[in-house]
């Protein structure tokens, strides 16, 4: 069955620092894989996408993720974090299914920039 | 380009009232998505269409909830009666289709029931 494991509920950091947000998946067929940033009171925006190709996947704000087959994960970097990053951060997987596909969010990581 | 557009931002209902929201998707996009997001959790899908039609709408508690997509385009998303577990944020997303592209999303709605 296909699910997404965000393996961290909040991840405090201060300022210039990097980050790590751990995203794991199970699938039995092959994924696309997606990372959304949630802003406070705002809905979801894409920050980046796996579909093909090249693991290392580059996005918005200087965020980038790499997609590991073999340990099903997708987890989100940024060298140097901004006060302006605070904000939920939500995994995606997107699989072909019976009856159409499926996309299944993680349940989110509050990151947290302190100064 | 607009983008998703929701209303109303913001309800405040009483349990067993009813409730209506309304979505309006990016031109062009066939899929359209209505979320329920708990706090503290992610968004968890409650119906997606594809233009007219329901593709998946299997954890939409069908008792209460109900939703249309008229002419492919605008949707509503209805409750009733209300329990304060309905208590969350709508989103409205919407798509080209398919699994590969990303999903665009409204500012939601804060749905309280008291």
């Amino acid at each position: 069955a296909q699910s997404v494991t965000q393996l961290d509920s909040q991840v405090p950091v201060f300022e210039e620092a990097p980050v790590e947000l751990r995203c794991n998946y199970s699938s039995s067929v092959s994924v696309y894989l997606f990372w959304y940033v949630q802003y406070p009171n705002q809905g979801l925006q894409l920050l980046l996408k796996y579909l093909s190709g090249s693991t290392l996947v580059k996005g918005i704000n200087g965020f980038e993720a790499e997609f590991n087959k073999s340990q099903t994960s997708f987890h989100l970097r940024k060298p140097s974090v901004h006060i302006s990053d605070t904000a939920e951060y939500f995994c995606a997987v997107s699989d072909e299914g019976t009856g159409g596909f499926k996309t299944i969010f993680g349940a989110g990581t509050r990151l947290f920039v302190k100064a | 380009e607009a983008g998703v557009a929701q209303s109303p931002r913001y309800k405040i209902i009483e349990k067993r009232q009813s409730v209506a929201f309304w979505c309006n998707p990016i031109s062009g996009h066939a899929t359209l998505y209505w979320y329920q997001q708990i706090l503290g959790q992610g968004p968890k899908l409650l119906i997606q269409f594809q233009n007219n039609g329901v593709v998946d709408d299997s954890q939409l508690p069908k008792d209460r909830f109900s939703a249309e997509r008229l002419k492919g385009v605008d949707s509503t998303l209805k409750i009733q009666p209300a329990k304060l577990e309905d208590s969350a944020v709508y989103l409205c997303a919407s798509s080209l289709g398919g699994r590969r592209y990303e999903q665009y999303f409204g500012p939601g709605t804060r749905l309280t029931v008291t």
